[in-house]
């Protein structure tokens, strides 16, 4: 059974700082990876979809790896803004293939003014 | 596109009565998935449908619930009867297809079962 986790489970950073979520799974036969976030209240906004063939993808500020073979990806968050603020989640599908999401718990980020 | 909507966003009722959740797919995407959110166990698929057919519910918790998806632009989710504990926020997300592609998620749906 795919078990996902992230860390840490709670960040508070100044405006401006990079700074770097962390998302591990178990089962590395995975066939890409990911990235949502979550305003309170509201639903999930896809961020970025890792293929399992890619290394790595950026969206403007933002920027996630996947390293399967250790079962780990990070999602890099460059000149952080309040904006920013929110839950962020990694997802991953289950094994056996398909569209089914395994989600981590998530990484709850404040950015302070 | 207005995105994939849900309906209604907030819903109280009481322990025993029937709940209905509705939720209208992005058009064009040809899988919808039903998740439950809650703060013990995070984020949790139920059932998700590909063309329509339900394709896999193992993660639906209990005969009270079931999903419909009558055609491609319409779903619902039935729970009968309520209990306390099914006290959750429940999503409702689709892709284009079953493979491997990006969910769009609604705004989701607050059940409280008092």
């Amino acid at each position: 059974k795919q078990e996902v986790t992230q860390i840490p489970a709670a960040l508070s950073v100044p405006e401006g700082e990079n700074l770097v979520l962390n998302c591990s799974f178990t089962d590395s036969a995975i066939y890409n990876l990911q990235w949502f976030r979550q305003d309170p209240g509201k639903g999930l906004t896809s961020l970025l979809l890792i293929q399992s063939s890619q290394r790595e993808q950026t969206s403007g500020r933002l920027n996630a790896s996947l390293d399967k073979s250790s079962g780990r990806s990070t999602l890099y968050i460059a000149a952080s803004q309040p904006g920013d603020s929110a839950t962020y989640l990694c997802a991953v599908p289950f094994t056996g293939g398909g569209n089914k999401l395994t989600f981590g718990t998530g990484t709850q980020l404040k950015v302070e003014l | 596109d207005a995105g994939v909507i849900q309906s209604p966003r907030h819903e109280v009722t009481e322990m025993g009565q029937e709940v209905t959740l509705r939720c209208k797919p992005i058009s064009g995407h040809n899988s919808l998935f039903w998740y439950r959110q809650t703060m013990m166990r995070g984020l949790e698929l139920l059932i998700y449908f590909n063309n329509n057919v339900p394709i896999d519910d193992s993660g639906m918790p209990e005969d009270r619930f079931s999903a419909k998806m009558p055609n491609a632009s319409f779903s619902t989710l039935k729970i009968q009867p309520s209990e306390p504990r099914d006290s959750a926020v429940y999503f409702c997300a689709s892709s284009l297809s079953r493979l491997a592609d990006t969910q769009y998620f609604g705004p989701g749906t607050r059940l409280t079962v008092l």
